[in-house]
Formats: structure tokens, C-alpha cells, sequence
């Protein structure tokens, strides 16, 4: 198999401030990388595809000056909210794609971020 | 473009019953499909995933899905469930490319298989 760490797990922040997510693949490297959101009882939303060394590649309607990702190294992305406001606060997940005997996609266990 | 619709947002079954957990795509294009599950307090776990050749797939866990074009459906099914596959289960696809995974998902909005004693 493989493991894909997320920190922090939980995080509450005032409005207006910034807050940074780390995606880990700890046994693995993985040149793609992917950040999804989840809000309640909704599905998984795919923001950005994070290429190692690259700039990320963000969906149709997802701010990139207000969700920065950075991809420096072959296991770790972080994703940061900046100037997050209440409407920022959701379920973040991330997943890295691991080519070698699998070519599939390993998830994170999300992290959840609450904006007051 | 694509969507994923899981009908039933929630499933309860007793143990040892069959279960069917339904999925529907729609896409412009060739996709990938995949189920996933998700146990309480974990990230998601790959189940089963189509990638090409025979329609029906199969888990190590007893669980099967069969691609039909025609219906454009995905559906998850089990002979018999057990208490521990109580989990929060979602369908997705991707793109048809080179990748086979290595695309973004679209995800459907998760089915809770409930197992009843």
C-alpha cells in the first residue's frame, strides 16, 4: 500500500488570516498530487492538480490567489487558504497518484478547517 | 464534463443480506470508474476500479461492480455483508487518458452502508 499523511487534522482560525495544509505521501513519490474539498453532506470537489515543480492546475471556478498550492518536492504539497473567511471553512483532502505497481490514487485523511 | 449520481444517500441492511449500491455517470467522453470506501475516522480507500476489459470487477473483499455502457452505470454489489463493511462509500470517475488514475476525480456525493445485526 502507501500513506498519505495530512497536517494539521483540525484547524479553527479568525477571519481574514491564513492557514497552511500539508500533504504528505510518506512511503512513496509522487510527481501528481491532488486537492479536493468536501462540504456536509456533499461530494468530494476536485480544486487543483498539483505538479511537482510545476504550477498547479486549477478547476473551473476555484480562486488560485486565494487557495495557493506549492508542490516542492516529490512528497509534499501544501495547499494554503489565504485570508480565509467563514465560507472557507470545510473538509480539505488530498490524495497523491503513485505510479509504481499501483497507478492509483492514495488519499489523505482530510483536515478539517473551521474560519470564525 | 462529467457528473456522478448516487441516488441513495443512505443504505441499511442486515447482516449477511445482499446489498446494491447504486451509481450513475454521465460523461461527454471515455471514463475511468472507480468505488471507494471510507471507514469512520479514515481517508479514502480505493475498492475497485474499471479500467478497461472485462465489465465485472471484483474486490478482495467480496465486492463486485459491473460497468454497463449501455446504462451508464457503475452499480457496487455484495452477496453478503458483514457488520465491518459499514462504511461510507462513494463512486467516481475520471477521464479516459493515458493516466488510468492519474487525472482528477469526480466523485458522486457517497452512499452510508449501514449493517444491521
Amino acid at each position: 500500500g502507501a500513506v498519505v499523511s495530512q497536517h494539521p487534522s483540525r484547524v479553527i482560525c479568525k477571519s481574514g488570516t491564513s492557514v497552511k495544509i500539508e500533504c504528505r505521501s510518506l512511503d512513496f513519490q509522487a510527481t501528481t498530487m491532488f486537492w479536493y474539498r468536501q462540504f456536509p453532506k456533499q461530494s468530494l470537489m476536485l480544486m487543483a492538480t498539483s505538479n511537482e515543480g510545476s504550477k498547479a492546475t486549477y478547476e473551473q471556478g476555484v480562486e488560485k490567489d486565494k487557495f495557493l498550492i506549492n508542490h516542492a518536492s516529490l512528497t509534499l504539497s501544501t495547499l494554503t487558504v489565504t485570508s480565509a473567511h467563514p465560507e472557507d471553512s470545510s473538509f480539505y483532502i488530498c490524495s497523491a497518484y503513485k505510479t509504481s505497481g499501483y497507478n492509483e490514487q492514495f488519499f489523505g485523511p482530510g483536515t478539517r478547517l473551521t474560519v470564525l | 464534463a462529467q457528473s456522478v449520481t448516487q441516488l441513495d444517500s443512505q443504505v441499511p441492511v442486515f447482516e449477511e443480506a445482499p446489498v446494491e449500491l447504486r451509481c450513475n455517470y454521465s460523461s461527454s467522453v471515455s471514463v475511468y470508474l472507480f468505488w471507494y470506501v471510507q471507514y469512520p475516522n479514515q481517508g479514502l480507500q480505493l475498492l475497485l476500479k474499471y479500467l478497461s476489459g472485462s465489465t465485472l470487477v471484483e474486490s478482495i473483499n467480496g465486492f463486485e461492480a459491473e460497468f454497463n455502457k449501455s446504462q451508464t452505470s457503475f452499480h457496487l454489489r455484495k452477496p453478503s455483508v458483514h457488520i465491518s463493511d459499514t462504511a461510507e462509500y462513494f463512486c467516481a470517475v475520471s477521464e479516459r487518458g493515458s493516466g488510468g488514475g492519474a487525472d482528477g476525480l469526480t466523485f458522486g456525493k457517497g452512499t452510508h452502508l449501514i449493517i444491521q445485526p
